[in-house]
């Protein structure tokens, strides 16, 4: 229950194109769902996050949709570009009390110039 | 924003010598820290849970005598990996969390040890 999948693993996208990033979780007690990008030999960066109250949140290129009755949210990357190409990692966690990020596996996304 | 400061950001070190990895807070308190562990192209595993001035949690599977956490202070947390061994060799990241209107966990840069 404390699992988020995330899909696809992998990702290419052409340049100007709109890149998909899917997550679902089972545990309805979240209510903190961030999106992380990492570059290689790099710590993860806080791209976007959102909480269970509101149904999109759009900051610049990137979107989240979240679909509480559906437990699933996912990244929306508008005019993606050859420097997005990172990856991606969806994770959710409960705040009170700070506890863990429960990460999603990662997707790998390559923006084809 | 927050920034998390982690030190150093590679090490090489024998195989059976310790290594002290560094985790500060900058801008912020932080109550809680995390540790992960990061395999080549997977995702982040959670170590242990570390809280300001109380013994650090540890995950599953974690052996607390070898990755040994202390968070003295509201803003460093430290991880040393104890007689460390080649199989430790990974990708090593903290994460601070904040608190309060500003909620959100900040990772650091992350740590390459390489145990040879």
């Amino acid at each position: 229950q404390q699992q988020v999948k995330q899909s696809p693993q992998s990702l290419i996208v052409q340049k100007g194109g709109i890149s998909i990033i899917n997550c679902a979780y089972e545990n309805t007690a979240f209510d903190y769902f961030p999106w992380y990008q990492q570059f290689p030999g790099k710590g993860p960066a806080l791209l976007i996050a959102i909480r269970p109250d509101v149904s999109e949140k759009k900051e610049g290129r990137f979107t989240i949709s979240f679909n509480k009755s559906a437990k699933q949210f996912s990244l929306h990357i508008m005019d993606s570009q050859p420097g997005d190409s990172a990856t991606y990692f969806c994770a959710a966690s409960i705040i009170q009390g700070a506890q863990k990020l429960v990460f999603g596996q990662g997707t790998r996304l390559t923006i084809n110039p | 924003g927050a920034v998390v400061s982690q030190h150093p950001s590679r090490v090489i070190c024998k195989s059976g010598t310790s290594v002290k990895i560094e985790c500060r807070s900058l801008d912020f308190q932080a109550t809680t820290m995390f540790w992960y562990r990061q395999f080549p192209k997977q995702s982040l595993m959670l170590m242990a849970t570390s809280n300001e001035g109380s013994k650090a949690t540890y995950e599953q599977g974690v052996e607390k005598d070898k990755f040994l956490i202390n968070h003295a202070s509201l803003t460093l947390s430290t991880l040393t990996v104890t007689s460390a061994h080649p199989e430790d060799s990974s990708f090593y990241i903290c994460s601070a969390s904040e608190r309060g209107p500003n909620y959100g966990y900040t990772f650091g840069s992350g740590t390459r040890l390489t145990v040879v």
